[in-house]
């Protein structure tokens, strides 16, 4: 089945603790995104990957670190988090450049940060 | 810069009645896309639609249907004879032909639909 897949789906954790979300995805695409959804804001990107090891900031970066050494895994790292991470996150993939493909939407993972 | 407005935060309605949510967005780019998502009480994201800025042809499935009007900048989705089922947040998004090719999206309507 083709999906996308994150770990953990629940996370609680303190502020400062070092915590990574992995994303991991089957479909062969290349381009891959993290969002966060906040009450009242909708779904803001955070980093995205055209493709292995391409990777660049989208709208709401710091905090965050991501890695791309393989196509099928886009992991977000908080090296330190802060209360104010706490969010849900989403991954996204969706093919090639030219495609223009739907971005689909792994089950989200809900972060809190105390 | 793109924006998208759901300017509707949340509607209740009873079931069979036929809701409309609306969708307003803003770019300045000619070739964009736009789409529709639901989430619902379990939180995934589920994709209902893209449209092409170069399509205005109103699309139906089933008991949803959208209606995009350039002229307006507006892509309102439509369900009709609704169901407690159809309860969930729908976001729109847009998508700008762009080398970051993120979604921007609306700020989401929360659907309650009674029985």
């Amino acid at each position: 089945e083709a999906q996308v897949t994150q770990n953990p789906r629940y996370l609680i954790t303190v502020t400062g603790k070092k915590l990574t979300v992995t994303c991991s995805q089957n479909m062969n695409h290349e381009y891959m995104s993290w969002y966060r959804q906040d009450p009242g804001l909708g779904l803001r990107q955070i980093y995205y990957s055209m493709n292995v090891e391409v990777t660049d900031k989208g709208d709401v970066p710091e905090g965050y670190k991501v890695s791309r050494k393989e196509k099928r895994n886009f992991p977000l790292i908080l090296e330190s988090p802060s209360p104010n991470q706490t969010s849900l996150y989403f991954c996204a993939s969706s093919r090639g450049f030219i495609e223009k493909e739907t971005q689909y939407f792994g089950p989200g993972t809900r972060l809190l940060v105390l | 810069a793109q924006k998208v407005t759901q300017a509707q935060t949340e509607i209740s309605v009873v079931e069979k009645e036929d809701v409309t949510l609306d969708c307003v967005y803003e770019t300045r780019d000619t070739t964009y896309y736009l789409f529709w998502y639901k989430q619902p009480p379990s939180g995934e994201l589920v994709f209902l639609i893209r449209r092409n800025s170069f399509d205005e042809q109103n699309e139906i499935s089933g008991r949803y249907s959208w209606n995009f009007q350039k002229s307006t900048s507006s892509f309102n989705f439509t369900i009709t004879a609704s169901q407690v089922v159809d309860s969930a947040v729908y976001f729109c998004a847009l998508f700008m032909d762009t080398g970051r090719r993120a979604l921007t999206f609306g700020s989401g309507t929360r659907l309650q639909v009674q029985p």
